[in-house]
């Protein structure tokens, strides 16, 4: 079955930090990948996504991610986080062709210390 | 103005009672999707729309019902609430013209069921 993981309920990084979030997917081909971010209060924004191509993706906001297709991993990061980062981030996938659901991870809360 | 509204934000009610929240997009995507949102479940799809004719069950599809009354305009109701349907419930549309289903989501709806 299809499904999204990421390992990490809750992340805690001093500001100026960097960041490393964790998704591990289980998908039977090629999936569509995704990151959103969900400020407090607020809808899900979409911070980056994979379709094909370059396995570096960088998104908004100063945040890459990187598809590693041999370790089933989509994992987001930031080289120095600021504290409007803090936010619950959801890893997402969707298969290619047609349309196939978006299944999202559990999220991942991050706190920032100042 | 944001491109994807939700009416109400917040919205108390009683076990029993009938409740619709409503979602309205000015972005003119032809897809339209409800999911909820529960703590450490990451968000779950309840029902999706390709246009206004084609409405479609998701995985949590049980006690809850759809219309699609324009292409820009997908309620969702909730004919007799119960407790365990208190969630915070985001739509979001998407645009098959561009193949990749990209979602983009609502600010959200905050359902407590008393």
């Amino acid at each position: 079955a299809q499904s999204v993981t990421q390992p990490d309920i809750h992340i805690t990084v001093s500001e100026g930090a960097s960041l490393e979030l964790r998704c591990n997917y289980s998908y039977g081909a090629t999936p569509y990948l995704f990151w959103y971010v969900q400020s407090p209060g607020q809808g899900l924004q979409l911070l980056l996504k994979y379709f094909s191509g370059d396995t570096l993706v960088q998104g908004i906001k100063g945040f890459e991610a990187e598809f590693k297709r041999s370790q089933s991993s989509f994992n987001l990061r930031k080289p120095s986080v600021h504290w409007s980062d803090a936010a619950e981030y959801f890893c997402a996938v969707a298969g290619q062709g047609g349309y196939n659901k978006l299944i999202f991870g559990a999220g991942t809360r991050l706190a920032v210390h100042p | 103005d944001a491109d994807v509204t939700q009416t109400p934000r917040n919205r108390i009610t009683k076990t029993g009672k009938r409740i619709m929240l409503e979602c309205s997009q000015t972005k003119g995507h032809d897809r339209m999707y409800w999911y909820r949102q529960d703590p450490g479940l990451g968000l779950r799809l309840i029902y999706y729309s390709f246009d206004v004719k084609d409405i479609n069950k998701g995985e949590i599809s049980d006690g809850y019902s759809v219309s699609r009354q324009a292409q820009a305009k997908f309620s969702l109701s909730l004919e007799s609430a119960i407790p365990n349907q208190t969630a915070l419930y985001f739509c979001a549309t998407s645009d098959r013209l561009q193949g990749t289903d990209t979602q983009y989501f609502g600010p959200g709806t905050r359902l407590t069921v008393l």
